[in-house]
């Protein structure tokens, strides 16, 4: 049972242009969404995050919205830049019930073509 | 400041041999810890948890083991490997910030 999940593999954009990835979810419980930056033989870094009561949280090039629903958040990096090709996960967990245990997506590996 | 450690970096290893990876964890006090794999074109898949020395929740039913002999040390075992054990493993930690911290990995490969 994949409660996250990441629907697209890979992205691919051009520099400077916006990059969009999505992630939908199907555990309601769930109430604090993160995401993380993960380059190859590295361990993931935390990117942004957003609590379930709110709908948008921005840090510098990066904004995170959630649609709580359509169970559905996503990432918008902009300007990309080639730096930013890497895989990036989507994560969620149920405070209340599972602590800080998260669950992962699959992942989308995103491509910043110079 | 905190920082975590993980080894080695690789290791190729054949089936049916042990298996012994070692994480710690620097600059804090009484951290949970997490055991997560990455399999080959998959995502993050949590394997083992734990909230204090001794104390050990697994998530997946499975060929590994694992165990927190220390307060800031968490080991990955296995007694016998599997083909299926190949992949990257990743060591994370956190104090109460409900973000994780992750480890640089160990790509294991099992020939």
């Amino acid at each position: 049972d994949q409660q996250v999940k990441q629907n697209s593999p890979s992205l691919s954009v051009q520099e400077g242009r916006i990059s969009i990835l999505n992630c939908d979810y199907t555990n309601s419980m769930f109430d604090y969404f993160l995401w993380y930056k993960k380059y190859p033989a590295e361990g993931p870094t935390f990117l942004i995050s957003i609590s379930s009561i709110k709908d948008k949280n921005e840090d510098g090039r990066f904004t995170v919205f959630l649609n709580k629903s359509a169970k559905h958040l996503s990432l918008h990096i902009v300007p990309s830049q080639p730096g930013d090709s890497a895989v990036y996960f989507c994560a969620a967990s149920a405070r209340k019930t599972s602590g800080s245990r998260l669950t992962f997506g699959e992942g989308t590996q995103l491509t910043v073509n110079p | 400041s905190q920082t975590i450690h993980q080894w080695p970096a690789t290791l190729v290893q054949p089936v049916g041999s042990p298996l012994s990876l070692e994480c710690t964890v620097e600059g804090t006090s009484n951290p949970n810890l997490y055991w997560y794999r990455q399999a080959a074109g998959r995502g993050l898949q949590l394997l083992f948890y734990s909230v204090g020395i001794g104390q050990i929740s697994s998530e997946v039913p499975q060929n590994l083991s694992a165990s927190r002999p220390q307060d800031r040390q968490f080991i990955l075992s296995s007694k016998k490997l599997l083909l299926s054990d190949s992949g990257f493993y990743l060591c994370a930690w956190e104090v109460g910030s409900e973000k994780l911290f992750f480890g640089s990995g160990t790509q294991l490969s099992v020939l």
